[in-house]
């Protein structure tokens, strides 16, 4: 595809359920971001993968959340026993990063989780 | 701790105004500054971007002001139109292969008919 693809588009799940949520980046982006974007509210950064270098797992909330990034493309958001406070839009960006710097990331559209 | 600080949170303009919104940032290794715009239930898109090796970029009705000294960069929306509500980001990183991008908490522009 053209744009970074997020899979599923809305998600409803019940409290103490595992969900993983799925994330699509442009062909040859070296980097991905995980965001989460609760309602009215900012963009909190919650993991970063450059290449093969380690990811960035500082803005993971708790051990619940875990994510992955097989073969430097597809990559895989998991958040155990989710809580209510999971709630949330979950946005994947992609960017494609180069010697001269950084360039444009590009956002899905999101994937809406809904924990009732 | 914030590393790129956003104000105001929210910001109401008429047709025509001038929507300016601000951000200020600490670490002097950033060097790539875009903003963002978002639409309800969209993901974020670039708006307009800047490097420190020039205090402004203009692209259409939009400009970047950037003082590198006093650490600021700022977006000025001129002759607003409603079509231009939505909410805005800022952010900044460095370019180095391990660099991320580092949000402000984000405005939301509304502008009046």
């Amino acid at each position: 595809g053209a744009g970074v693809s997020q899979s599923p588009s809305n998600k409803v799940t019940e409290k103490g359920k595992d969900v993983e949520l799925r994330c699509d980046p442009i062909s040859g982006h070296t980097a991905l971001y995980w965001y989460r974007q609760s309602l009215g509210q900012g963009l909190e950064f919650l993991i970063y993968f450059q290449g093969n270098s380690a990811p960035d797992k500082s803005g993971l909330p708790s051990d619940r959340f875990s994510a992955e990034r097989t073969g430097g493309s597809v990559s895989t958001l998991t958040i155990q026993r989710t809580q209510q406070e999971d709630s949330a839009v979950y946005l994947c960006a992609s960017s494609l990063k180069s010697g001269a710097g950084n360039t444009e990331a590009f956002f899905g559209q999101g994937t809406r989780l809904t924990v009732v | 701790q914030q590393q790129v600080k956003q104000s105001p949170q929210s910001l109401i303009v008429q047709k025509g105004g001038i929507s300016i919104i601000n951000c200020a940032y600490e670490n002097t290794a950033f060097d790539y500054f875009p903003w963002y715009q978002q639409f309800p239930g969209k993901g974020p898109a670039l708006l307009i971007a800047i490097r420190p090796d020039v205090s402004e970029k203009k692209e259409g009705r939009f400009t970047i002001s950037f003082n590198k000294s006093a650490k600021q960069f700022s977006l000025h929306i001129m002759d607003s139109q409603p079509g231009d509500s939505a909410t805005y980001f800022c952010a900044a990183s460095r370019s180095s292969t391990l660099g991320r991008l580092y949000f402000g908490r984000g405005t939301q522009l509304t502008v009046w008919p």
